[in-house]
């Protein structure tokens, strides 16, 4: 079993829809939690970083966190076909883990018009 | 530009052949990742330098792979006697300074080996 297992999807969607993109863990020493944006044969890039449970809120997305059920979610309101792309969660554990990421296998979406 | 850039972007090689991919982090981040990233995954994790000390190599990262950063500065990825296994987008990643939690993420190198 995978230590980061995300939604796979894919995801279709109309424009201006709520998105929501999910991955749950098993490692408990994770601490760190990430969400990036690849679009097609481009590195991935960062949308939100949070490292507590609750909810961390920027624009469009809202990024959760409950560690009690190792489960995270990135939501997107009024979604836009500039959106489409694939996502992924990342995380990290602390201390000697030196800050290396564990990365769920992505979720593709497409926001069509 | 002030991200990280990587070098070449596209690379295609013959099995066999010996590849050197290059890493420039952002100036004031002493922590650079490399990660291989293979179609519909995931980035893994390959290795971790801090400054220009190695300290962290995954499984992942056999004999044939070394990576360097002599200088703290930019990093280099080799990989000797190149396998059709080996195809797939090598990324770069660093953090420090300000962000110092969060990695940034260069456009990566696409290894294509025939």
């Amino acid at each position: 079993q995978k230590e980061v297992e995300q939604d796979p999807g894919p995801l279709s969607v109309p424009e201006g829809a709520i998105v929501s993109l999910n991955c749950t863990y098993s490692n408990s020493a994770f601490q760190y939690f990430m969400w990036y944006r690849q679009y097609s044969r481009k590195g991935p890039e960062l949308l939100m970083y949070t490292y507590s449970s609750g909810n961390k809120e920027d624009g469009r997305f809202t990024a959760q966190v409950d560690k009690s059920s190792k489960y995270i979610s990135l939501f997107i309101r009024d979604s836009q076909p500039s959106d489409s792309a694939t996502y992924l969660c990342a995380m990290s554990a602390g201390g000697t883990s030196y800050g290396k990421l564990t990365f769920g296998q992505g979720t593709i979406l497409t926001v069509h018009p | 530009d002030t991200g990280v850039s990587q070098n070449p972007r596209h690379k295609i090689t013959k099995r066999g052949q010996n590849v050197t991919f290059r890493c420039d982090p952002i100036s004031e981040h002493n922590r650079l990742y490399w990660y291989r990233q293979t179609l519909g995954q995931g980035p893994e994790f390959l290795t971790y330098f801090q400054n220009e000390a190695q300290l962290e190599k995954s499984r992942l990262l056999s004999d044939r792979f070394s990576a360097e950063r002599p200088k703290g500065s930019f990093s280099t990825l080799e990989i000797q006697r190149t396998e059709q296994g080996d195809s797939a987008m090598y990324l770069c990643a660093s953090r420090g300074g300000s962000s110092y939690n969060e990695q940034f993420f260069g456009p990566g190198t696409r290894l294509t080996v025939l």
